[in-house]
């Protein structure tokens, strides 16, 4: 079975400042790992996805996550955070099993 | 080529009525996922078809949902007698394969189901 923290269900940033949101996860197999973005009334967004190659995972909009196995986290950041990245931000895990998600942080930048 | 789509983006039902959910995948997409996501929680799967057949539905609740994947056609979530703790954002998503972690996930924009 897997499952998914979020630690933080809001994280403030100013804009230029370091972005770092929170997801540990537990899997019984070696896990995928995954974040997605949702903008307001939209879909979510693939933003990264960790599948056992390299442990640090580059995304888009400048994400990047690294996958830690003995902490077993998967944090997402980003060296300077800009408007734009204002979004409900979910981490997710699948051992090949439909995918499980955390509950969401939401990241407010500040101008 | 067209993104995942949902029809209605809003659907608003009384209780007791039935509420029809549709979700056309990306082209060449034959997975389609639904799952749900209720106000402050993150999304709950709920099912996984492939043309034709209910691949897993260990999500579904018990009794007034079903869904289907037809030949032809969107997929369909449908609520029927429908409760106000159905009021949730529901979204589907397609991928060209079966498995989550090696093929991604396209969402839909999501429906609103809201009761009254």
């Amino acid at each position: 079975a897997q499952s998914v923290t979020q630690l933080g269900s809001h994280v403030s940033v100013s804009e230029g400042a370091l972005v770092l949101l929170r997801c540990n996860y537990s899997s019984s197999v070696p896990p995928y790992l995954f974040w997605y973005v949702q903008y307001p009334n939209q879909g979510l967004q693939l933003l990264l996805k960790y599948t056992s190659a390299a442990t640090l995972v580059k995304g888009i909009n400048g994400f990047e996550a690294e996958f830690k196995k003995s902490e077993t986290s998967f944090h997402l950041t980003k060296p300077s955070a800009h408007m734009r990245d204002a979004a409900e931000y979910f981490c997710a895990v699948s051992g090949n099993t439909p995918l499980v998600f955390g509950k969401g942080t939401r990241l407010s930048v500040i101008a | 080529n067209a993104g995942v789509m949902q029809n209605p983006r809003h659907l608003v039902r009384r209780r007791g009525q039935e509420a029809r959910l549709r979700c056309s995948p990306m082209k060449g997409h034959s997975h389609v996922y639904w799952y749900r996501q209720l106000p402050e929680e993150g999304l709950k799967f709920m099912v996984y078809l492939q043309k034709e057949n209910i691949i897993d539905e260990s999500g579904m609740p018990k009794e007034r949902f079903s869904a289907e994947f037809p030949k032809e056609g969107p997929s369909i979530l449908r609520i029927q007698q429908v409760v106000r703790g159905d009021s949730a954002a529901y979204f589907c998503a397609s991928s060209p394969g079966g498995l989550a972690g090696v093929y991604e996930q396209y969402f839909g924009p999501g429906t609103r189901l809201t009761v009254t």
